[in-house]
């Protein structure tokens, strides 16, 4: 079945570096994804998603990469600001039902 | 533009209860989800409804847990008898119609089992 993992279950940065968070997954025909961040007390927050026929996403501060070769995807934001404090999931969809699986997420943890 | 509404936001029950979780989706949305996360875990897939059917719930369990979204008011997941086990918070997310559109989430409903 699907699974999907992620490399660092916590980073710890500096404010005003960029964060690189990586996501594996397991089924090679998922072809949509999307990240996620999760507060403390809240649901999901939807921040980019991405299709597969697309290897590069850009957001405000925010940038996916999808390397289907690899089954991989990361999220990388720029000047991390203590507000981006959170545990951040990828999620693949799509498919007939379009229902989400979530690894176990990286904790982002920002220093001032 | 409101977003995905659940309610309680915090129920307790005492094991042998039943618990009811509503979730109003938002507004235009007609595709449901319901999506349950235990402690420093992801969330894991329950149930997937449309209005007045259920698609898919292979991620339910057999017994004691159901859910509905009929064709007026919320959609609702109800677990009968709860146990210990039962305590989570549960999310809701709902999404537009078409292919490959992102959920948009609720902040849950935390159930505590006395």
């Amino acid at each position: 079945g699907e699974s999907v993992g992620l490399h660092l279950p916590t980073l710890s940065v500096q404010e005003g570096d960029n964060s690189i968070i990586n996501c594996a997954y397991s089924n090679s025909a998922s072809d949509y994804f999307i990240w996620y961040k999760q507060e403390s007390g809240k649901g999901p927050q939807f921040i980019i998603d991405i299709r597969s026929n697309m290897d590069k996403r850009q957001g405000q501060r925010v940038t996916v990469l999808l390397n289907k070769t690899v089954k991989h995807l990361s999220l990388q934001i720029a000047a991390t600001q203590p507000g981006d404090s959170a545990v951040y999931f990828c999620a693949p969809g799509g498919g007939a039902t379009n229902k989400l699986i979530f690894g176990t997420g990286t904790l982002l943890a920002v220093q001032p | 533009n409101a977003g995905v509404m659940q309610n309680p936001r915090h129920l307790v029950r005492r094991r042998g209860q039943e618990a009811r979780l509503r979730c109003s989706p938002m507004k235009g949305h007609s595709h449901v989800y319901w999506y349950r996360q235990l402690p420093e875990e992801g969330l894991k897939f329950m149930v997937y409804l449309q209005k007045e059917n259920i698609i898919d719930e292979s991620g339910m369990p057999k017994e004691r847990f159901s859910a509905e979204f009929p064709k007026e008011g919320p959609s609702i997941l109800r677990i009968q008898q709860v146990v210990r086990g039962d305590s989570a918070a549960y999310f809701c997310a709902s999404h537009s119609s078409g292919t490959n559109q992102p959920q948009h989430f609720g902040d849950g409903t935390r159930l505590s089992i006395l």
